[in-house]
């Protein structure tokens, strides 16, 4: 079936350093791909997506490439803040439907 | 422009009882999803409503959750009787319809339900 795997968490950085989080799918056909991040106490808010093999979504300093002959779409950012600390979700879209399936999610922490 | 809402935001019970979500998706929005979201895992699509119609019902156990939505606006979500195992947030989401579009999807802040 369709699925998402992320990069195990937590993982921790010190400000300014440079971040990737890791993200494979398997899917049928050409899904979309997202991220959505939580920040403590908030809901899920989508950060970025593409829609198809070798877009690039970009978002507040993030960015991450559908990379079909890899199946993935890793998240990249050169430079963190602490603000950036939160949860990040990978997901895929199936083309022809409209339902999210998630990876489980990558905790992240910023020390100052 | 007002986001989703979901109440109640907290929700303890014990096992066998009954507990009931509301959610009203941002105007306009003819998709609504409910996710459940246990700890350490991400979000699971339990059903999708396109206006009052059900779309995608799949994973709901249907032998204890029922899910309605009224006028094809706002929603509830029911669990009778509770399990252990619902314990979970379970998120509301809407998104527009738009025909050959990739549609953003926007989250409520979810309603943490704790089953003892």
């Amino acid at each position: 079936g369709d699925s998402v795997t992320q990069m195990e968490g937590p993982v921790t950085l010190s400000e300014e350093a440079f971040l990737t989080i890791n993200c494979t799918y398997t899917a049928t056909g050409y899904p979309s791909l997202f991220w959505y991040v939580q920040y403590p106490g908030e809901g899920l808010q989508l950060l970025l997506k593409a829609t198809k093999a070798d877009d690039k979504g970009s978002n507040k300093g993030f960015e991450a490439t559908y990379r079909k002959e890899t199946t993935s779409f890793h998240l990249e950012k050169g430079s963190v803040q602490v603000s950036d600390s939160a949860v990040y979700f990978c997901a895929l879209r199936i083309q022809g439907a409209q339902k999210l399936v998630f990876g489980q999610g990558t905790r992240l922490t910023i020390n100052p | 422009e007002a986001g989703v809402a979901q109440s109640p935001r907290y929700k303890i019970i014990e096992k066998r009882q009954s507990v009931a979500f509301w959610c009203n998706p941002i105007s306009g929005h003819a998709t609504l999803y409910w996710y459940q979201q246990i700890l350490g895992q991400g979000p699971k699509l339990l059903i999708q409503f396109q206006n009052n119609g059900v779309v995608d019902d799949s994973q709901l156990p249907k032998d204890r959750f029922s899910a309605e939505r009224l006028k094809g606006v706002d929603s509830t979500l029911k669990i009778q009787p509770a399990k252990l195992e619902d314990s979970a947030v379970y998120l509301c989401a809407s998104s527009l319809s738009v025909a050959g579009g990739v549609e953003t999807q926007y989250f409520g802040p979810g309603t943490r339900l704790l089953v003892l």
